[in-house]
């Protein structure tokens, strides 16, 4: 079975600081990997995601990630937060090539102080 | 574009009474639809999948007499929770896919519905 771990619950960063939030998934096929953010009181949206191709993904608001497939890991990264990226983060994995569900990590709640 | 709504945003009701929640894509057609239940401070966990005109299909757990989707159209999922619990109190929150999109496999995702039984 498909699953999906993120390896920090609570993480407090001061503003400017590097982000780095881990995510390790569990499935020997080919997958497509997501990640998701949840601001305070709003719905989840999608921050980025990766199908296929350049292993290094860009997404919105100056985070990316990248897939290592011999690691079976998909970290997200930003070089300098903001406070405004305090937020659940929720990393997601489903297996190509039907529509599969999706499975989510326990999410890391994300604290930054300015 | 991209827009999932879901009605009620929040709803209390008293134990052992039915509630329905709506799920609608409002500029997509949602071919297959997904209600996940998110308790507090913890990831979402699918409760089921919707296809239109056709049953769902429930995770392993899930009581589908309990929670009973219907997908009856292409912008519309109902979610509705039956002689409902205490401990059905929750978060629950629908995404929709649209295969006609580029991105085949995204899920957008509604706002939820925060229901409270008393």
């Amino acid at each position: 079975a498909q699953s999906v771990s993120q390896h920090n619950h609570h993480v407090i960063l001061s503003e400017a600081a590097s982000l780095e939030l881990g995510c390790n998934y569990s499935y020997g096929g080919t997958v497509n990997l997501f990640w998701y953010v949840q601001y305070p009181g709003q719905h989840l949206q999608l921050l980025l995601k990766y199908f296929s191709g350049d292993p290094l993904v860009k997404g919105i608001k100056g985070f990316e990630a990248e897939f290592i497939k011999s690691k079976f890991s998909f970290n997200l990264r930003k070089p300098s937060v903001q406070w405004s990226d305090t937020a659940e983060y929720f990393c997601a994995v489903n297996a190509a090539g039907g529509y599969n569900k999706l499975i989510f990590g326990a999410g890391t709640r994300l604290a930054v102080h300015p | 574009g991209a827009v999932v709504s879901q009605h009620p945003s929040r709803v209390i009701c008293k134990s052992g009474t039915s509630v329905k929640i709506e799920c609608r894509s409002l500029d997509f057609q949602a071919t297959t639809m997904f209600w996940y239940r998110q308790f507090p401070k913890q990831s979402l966990m699918l409760m089921a999948t919707s296809n239109e005109g056709s049953k769902a299909t429930y995770e392993q757990g899930v009581e589908k007499d309990k929670f009973l989707i219907n997908h009856a159209s292409l912008t519309l999922s109902t979610l509705t929770v039956t002689s409902a619990h205490p401990e059905d109190s929750s978060f629950y929150i629908c995404s929709a896919r649209d295969a006609e999109r580029g991105a085949a496999y995204e899920q957008y995702f509604g706002p939820g519905t925060r229901l409270t039984v008393t």
